[in-house]
């Protein structure tokens, strides 16, 4: 059973940078098979994704167009969790952010696993 | 971006009834489409993919149909535990896009 376990803190100041872990257990970051993301959930955007990262012979990383100039998302191998960081922060990013693995079945694709989500408050 | 729209925003239903969720796609994504299920508080629960394709472990009362722009998710006879928020999401191009939720709450 795949587990995602994620951390961070709660609270970030403006122009500063969130960062936030997912902790994986019962499969691997360096999966062929699978990737792992990032997605938040506001009452203004609903949900969103933002990052992505996969290894299929290297590392692949994918960005929502939306926060591309600002986010970072990196695996570790060493401690099987991958990180997001979100630079330059205002209050428009409050919102709980997810890690989710996407899955897939017969061609087809899903987040099938998701963290327990961090509500990250962006405020002075 | 492929522009996801649910229908009806909430509903109330009797322990029973037969419910149905729409999503219409911005344009057509085969049957590249999903379902969740949020309670509040948690995150979503991955209920159906492909449209119609059960998750393994999730209830035969769910199902799903369509293709193409338009889809449906029914519970054919709602139970308490069913309350929620019901989410759609392509996942026919990057950026996989959500609905924007349909609340179900029981009567």
């Amino acid at each position: 059973q795949v587990q995602l376990q994620q951390s961070g803190p709660g609270l970030v100041r403006p122009s500063q940078t969130l960062s936030l872990t997912c902790a994986i257990s019962g499969d691997s970051v360096s999966s062929n098979s699978a990737s792992w993301n990032w997605i938040r959930q506001s009452p203004s955007r609903g949900l969103e994704w933002l990052a992505g990262t996969y290894y299929t012979s290297r590392w692949y990383n994918d960005y929502a167009v939306s926060v591309k100039s600002r986010i970072s998302i990196n695996p570790d191998t060493s401690k099987n969790q991958f990180s997001l960081q979100l630079n330059s922060v205002t209050p428009e990013d409050t919102a709980v952010y997810y890690c989710a693995r996407r899955g897939c079945s017969g061609g087809r694709c899903f987040y099938d696993y998701w963290g327990q989500g961090t509500l990250v408050t962006v405020s002075s | 971006d492929i522009q996801m729209t649910q229908s009806p925003s909430s509903l109330s239903a009797s322990v029973g009834d037969r419910v149905t969720i729409t999503c219409r796609a911005s344009q057509s994504i085969s049957t590249y489409l999903n379902w969740y299920q949020q309670k509040s508080g948690k995150a979503p629960k991955f209920l159906i993919y492909a449209a119609s394709s059960l998750q393994s472990g999730v209830p035969s009362r769910f199902s799903g149909s369509g293709s193409g722009t338009d889809f449906s998710l029914t519970i054919s006879s709602l139970q308490p535990e069913d309350f929620g928020t019901y989410y759609c999401q392509q996942s026919y191009s990057i950026p996989w896009t959500f609905g924007q939720g349909t609340k179900v709450e029981i009567k």
